[in-house]
């Protein structure tokens, strides 16, 4: 199973601010994926970054606030921009199990905006 | 309507007993199912994923698949404590995306 570590871990920032979460993979995967998690609700996808090319961001979620970054094929990088306590919630970047669509999730990143 | 439904719970039930957790889905191109469980301020941990209908077992886990109701299920036997988190149901179209969908989560509390 692939091991995944982000961070930080959380975090309490202030409105207005950016604040970038890393992942990290102890294997090389094509594509990443970052999810939210907001207080109650399911995971939603954010967007999924392929190394090499642009992210593919999901309905709803724009590179203005979510900039992403996948320099090499075991990292990335999501940016949360301009944040709002909106958006608090936990950010979590998974990666593929196999050939399946099953995936393997870090630990996330506990946000908080005040 | 959301693509997945599934209700939020909680579930207590005692230690010992069968649990049964359930989604539903509106979307019949959904052919891949899996479930995680996701314990307090952890990532969620794949638990069963299963490839159209019918039945797969793993220990104390059995998943269960009905597309012709577009309903999900995952049962635990002889539960214990440590069953106690949250169990996401997710499903995917099997397309190039590798998009998951994924259900509100079941609280669960297995009580000694």
């Amino acid at each position: 199973s692939a091991v995944i570590s982000q961070k930080p871990s959380r975090d309490i920032c202030q409105r207005g601010t950016s604040l970038t979460i890393q992942c990290q993979v102890d294997s090389q995967v094509t594509m990443m994926f970052w999810y939210r998690q907001q207080p109650g609700q399911s995971l939603t996808l954010i967007a999924t970054a392929n190394q090499g090319s642009e992210a593919t961001y999901e309905s709803g979620f724009v590179i203005d606030k979510f900039p992403i970054s996948r320099p090499n094929l075991t990292f990335s990088t999501l940016t949360v921009s301009n944040m709002s306590p909106e958006d608090s919630s936990i950010y979590l970047c998974s990666v593929p199990k196999g050939i399946g669509d099953e995936q393997y999730f870090g630990p996330g990143t506990r946000l908080t905006v005040t | 309507q959301k693509e997945v439904e599934q209700d939020p719970g909680p579930l207590s039930v005692p230690e010992g007993a069968i649990v049964s957790l359930n989604c539903t889905y509106s979307n019949s191109a959904f052919q891949y199912f899996m479930w995680y469980r996701q314990y307090s301020r952890k990532g969620p941990e794949l638990l069963m994923y299963t490839y159209s209908s019918g039945n797969k077992e793993d220990g104390r886990f059995t998943a269960q698949v009905d597309k012709s109701s577009k309903y999900i299920s995952l049962f635990i036997r002889d539960s214990q404590p440590s069953d106690s988190a949250t169990y996401l149901c997710a499903m995917s179209a099997r397309d190039s995306s590798y998009k998951l969908i994924f259900g509100s989560g079941t609280r669960l509390l297995v009580r000694p």
